[in-house]
């Protein structure tokens, strides 16, 4: 069936660089999208979420893109800090559903010193 | 404000046992959802609610019930333990999601083994 996927599944980062994690989705009825933020041992956090209205929106040092025409979504983190060390998921909501998130299989993000 | 609370935080259950895992949330949302993250893996949909009274099945049902009498209260459960249901499972709330700010909150998860 279709689902949301993720390209790379471990991404490696130097303190203070830029961190960008995409993501692939498939379906194109889907209108909604949300970053999570998992930490070990812990339950997801919201990050940011996007409409298919909208091709980008920006929170707190965290940007996310979208692209319709390629169903591609990005997270973009700026100066990327040792606490941002984590699983990053992308969900997506099927247009016209009554409201329950796909999740994809996630990218571990790791923060170098 | 507590949010989402999940109980137990740990257990193990021998094959053919029951248990429940019992979901809560303060924030008066109307979907309620229950996930399992099997290790290295994203989490897949068990079951979820869009209201008191209403249930519909996700991605992955089988092996599990739910119910909702009251907003509240989001319960799941197992009826007969199998060793495939190990795993970690997460319940969340939310309001109808796909309107800006209307993201899920998860609870800490409940970690099962079942042996």
């Amino acid at each position: 069936g279709e689902n949301v996927g993720l390209h790379l599944p471990t991404l490696s980062v130097q303190e203070g660089d830029n961190s960008i994690i995409n993501c692939a989705y498939s379906n194109s009825a889907s209108d909604y999208f949300i970053w999570y933020k998992q930490e070990s041992g812990k339950g997801p956090q919201f990050i940011i979420d996007i409409r298919s209205n909208m091709d980008k929106r920006q929170g707190q040092r965290v940007t996310v893109l979208l692209n319709k025409t390629v169903k591609h979504l990005s997270l973009q983190i700026a100066a990327t800090q040792p606490g941002d060390s984590a699983v990053y998921f992308c969900a997506e909501k099927i247009g016209g559903s009554q409201g329950n998130l796909i999740f994809g299989k996630g990218t571990k993000l790791s923060v170098k010193p | 404000n507590a949010g989402v609370t999940q109980t137990p935080k740990f257990r193990i259950l021998k094959i053919g046992q029951s248990m429940t895992l019992q979901c809560a949330q303060d924030m008066n949302h109307n979907y309620m959802y229950w996930y399992r993250q099997d290790p290295g893996m994203g989490l897949k949909l068990i079951y979820y609610s869009v209201g008191a009274g209403i249930t519909d099945k996700g991605e992955v049902p089988n092996g599990y019930n739910v119910s909702r009498s009251t907003t509240e209260y989001f319960p799941l459960r197992l009826e007969l333990a199998a060793p495939s249901q190990t795993s970690v499972y997460f319940c969340a709330s939310s309001l109808r999601p796909g309107t800006m700010n209307t993201e899920a909150f998860f609870g800490q998860g409940t970690r099962l083994t079942v042996v």
